[in-house]
């Protein structure tokens, strides 16, 4: 069954470096999601992308993320300078369409920012 | 912001009891979604409820949706162990965005 994978499954990294968390969508979805999951705590959108842009963001998506679609199959999430909150899981997610489509999850990348 | 809310956010109970969580969100919406999440793992689409009145049935699980009362239930019949899992309600927003609830995590006791 296809299934939406994530790299890496676990992150370490300095406050105020960058990092890029990867993302392979199923193949035939057009929509891809980010959302984070900071431990202990509910899920939060990030931002969704079709067509090659940026379609919804939510308001924790500010100037320090971005998306991008580099290639045919990979979907990165880059946080320019990292902070300590942060930390968090990152689920990717895809779609075949926009909702209510049924959105698929990957397992995850845990971000730790020491 | 929209906002939503799950209660309880803890509920512990034994094997073959019923019980029911609940999901309140606080503007209109038509778009509800069941998760289930294991720990340290990824989020499983239970439900999708997309209409007023709707309910939908998965082994010992049931949810449904009452849009006038902003309200979605998701109801556990004589709960087993492999149940044990934290639980999500998300809603969708007009602006196509989800909007989780606050999870509730259930434990089953033999």
């Amino acid at each position: 069954e296809p299934e939406v994978t994530q790299t890496p499954s676990h992150q370490v990294t300095q406050m105020g470096q960058e990092v890029i968390l990867r993302c392979v969508p199923i193949s035939n979805h057009l929509y891809f999601y980010w959302y984070r999951q900071i431990l202990g705590q509910k899920v939060e959108f990030l931002v969704s992308f079709y067509n090659n842009e940026i379609s919804e963001k939510s308001e924790i998506f500010d100037d320090q993320f971005s998306v991008e679609r580099p290639d045919g199959s990979n979907f990165t999430l880059k946080i320019r300078s990292t902070k300590l909150e942060d930390s968090a899981m990152y689920f990717c997610a895809s779609s075949e369409g926009r909702a209510p489509y049924e959105q698929y999850f990957g397992p995850g990348t845990r971000l730790t920012v020491t | 912001e929209l906002k939503v809310e799950q209660n309880p956010l803890f509920l512990s109970m034994q094997e073959g009891k019923n019980y029911t969580i609940y999901c309140n969100y606080s503007t209109t919406s038509d778009r509800l979604y069941w998760y289930r999440q294991d720990p340290g793992k990824s989020l499983e689409s239970l439900f999708v409820l997309l209409s007023n009145g709707a309910v939908k049935q998965e082994g010992r699980l049931m949810a449904s949706l009452d849009t006038k009362a902003r309200l979605s239930t998701l109801h556990i019949t004589a709960a087993v162990h492999d149940l044990s899992a934290t639980y999500f309600c998300a809603v969708l927003n007009t602006g196509n965005q989800f909007y989780f609830g606050t999870g509730t995590s259930l434990t089953v006791i033999p």
